[in-house]
């Protein structure tokens, strides 16, 4: 069946750096979009970013533009959300989201991966 | 951006009572719009799409109406497992796709 799992989340400091990984299982990852998206606690969800099936057409929000670079290894069906000058409001469970075939749905959402930012 | 608006923001039913939930958009969508279901730690889960299509899975209790600006989910008859939050979302125009704030289906 398919399934998205998100890793690499944890404790940051204002102004450090991770990397979260979605490993991709059950489909053929190479021919769908990608998404990350965030929600803070009682929140709705927010749209962080999408990649195209073959790594182009990357678009993100505009808060975390220069900030934020999605990518993707289609040998290995995983996707990667490299974050950097992370801040307090960066605080957040983020999703990796498959594109719906019909484009720009989200039809499989991982669990998530809470990244907090404090020091 | 477009900014959808969800209203109630809480609605208290009973199981087997009629849930009528409502997305207002800032501006057309056309027919762009999600409806998603969440439950307490769990990840959203597509309802509808394209306004009122059922996604595969998605029991036909769930309907999806509307256009342009204003829509609405409709779940006939609500069974214990649909008390949850539930989130619309556009694509028309993008970036970036958008959510609305929720509303929460209870328990009366």
């Amino acid at each position: 069946q398919v399934q998205v799992v998100e890793s690499g989340g944890g404790v940051f400091q204002p102004g450090g750096s991770l990397r979260l990984s979605c490993a991709a299982s059950g489909f053929t990852f190479s021919v769908y979009g990608m998404h990350w998206l965030r929600q803070s606690p009682g929140k709705g969800p927010e749209w962080v970013a999408v990649i195209g099936h073959d790594g182009r057409n990357i678009y993100y929000t505009d808060s975390v533009k220069g900030r934020f670079t999605i990518s993707r290894d289609n040998s290995k069906n995983t996707l990667y959300l490299q974050m950097i000058s992370l801040r307090a409001e960066d605080t957040a469970v983020y999703y990796c989201a498959r594109d719906f075939q019909v484009g720009k749905y989200l039809d499989y959402w991982g669990q998530g991966t809470l990244v907090t930012v404090s020091s | 951006e477009i900014v959808l608006t969800q209203s109630p923001a809480t609605l208290s039913l009973s199981p087997g009572e009629r849930a009528t939930l409502s997305c207002r958009a800032s501006q057309s969508v056309s027919s762009d719009l999600a409806w998603y279901q969440q439950k307490p730690g769990q990840a959203p889960r597509l309802l509808i799409y394209d306004a009122s299509n059922r996604a595969t899975g998605i029991p036909a209790r769930f309907s999806g109406s509307g256009s342009g600006t204003d829509f609405t989910l409709t779940i006939s008859s609500l069974e214990p497992e649909d008390f949850a939050v539930y989130y619309c979302q556009q694509r028309n125009n993008w970036p970036p796709l958008t959510f609305g704030g929720g509303t929460k289906v209870e328990i009366k």
